[in-house]
């Protein structure tokens, strides 16, 4: 399987606090992505990070990526409760391939 | 703003019968795609389809399964004899042209007894 695992499985902060989830991946890859899933519901397409870059923000997300540990965090600061989700980190294959391979994602839950 | 539509919300169907899968992608994609999500594991991909033909297909997505763009605005998931660990969230993907992000529709639950 080229996707790892992201951690923490789940994560508990209050309204304010910044949340920090991990990812990791095993292969090469062309880029990493975010998504948002609420209960039950759809993808929501968060950021994409380009294996040559390092860091990108997006509003209150800023996503890193280090290719030489295969890993990447994403850091939603100033939580608000409408945050509370579940967060994919997903890669693609550099050989052209254009399907993604999810990880098992990170509960997090902000209370307010 | 545009979004991929998925029809029907939730399916119920006996073991051994036939569903499809609907969904509309964003108008001006070129790329689709069909993944599924067993509850509570991973989000799975199934296959992929670019300029009428399938581009890629994962291990899951077997001779049970088929894909067709009967139109120019929806794209389909047929499975043929549905099983009961067919039971799963199937979500539908697009992207356009000379992008990597895929724009996800709220997908459909799809339960077999």
């Amino acid at each position: 399987s080229q996707q790892g695992e992201e951690d923490p499985q789940a994560l508990s902060i209050q309204e304010g606090e910044n949340a920090t989830m991990n990812c990791s991946y095993k292969t090469s890859i062309n880029n990493l992505q975010w998504y948002r899933q609420n209960s039950g519901r759809g993808l929501v397409h968060l950021i994409l990070i380009r294996s040559n870059e390092r860091e990108k923000h997006s509003g209150r997300l800023r996503v890193t990526l280090d290719t030489s540990k295969k890993s990447s965090s994403l850091l939603i600061t100033a939580s608000r409760a409408a945050d509370t989700a579940s967060y994919f980190c997903a890669t693609d294959a550099t050989a052209g391939a254009n399907n993604l391979f999810f990880g098992t994602g990170t509960r997090l839950t902000v209370i307010p | 703003e545009p979004e991929v539509t998925q029809t029907p919300s939730h399916q119920v169907t006996q073991m051994g019968q036939e569903v499809i899968l609907r969904c509309v992608p964003i108008s001006n994609h070129l790329y689709f795609y069909w993944y599924r999500q067993i509850l509570g594991q991973k989000v799975e991909f199934l296959v992929s389809f670019y300029n009428n033909e399938i581009s890629e297909k994962s291990e899951i997505f077997d001779d049970q399964f088929s894909v067709e763009r009967p139109d120019g605005s929806n794209f389909t998931l047929k499975i043929r004899s549905t099983k009961l660990e067919d039971s799963a969230m199937y979500f539908c993907a697009s992207s356009p042209q000379g992008s990597d992000t895929q724009y996800f529709g709220p997908g459909t639950r799809l339960t077999v007894l």
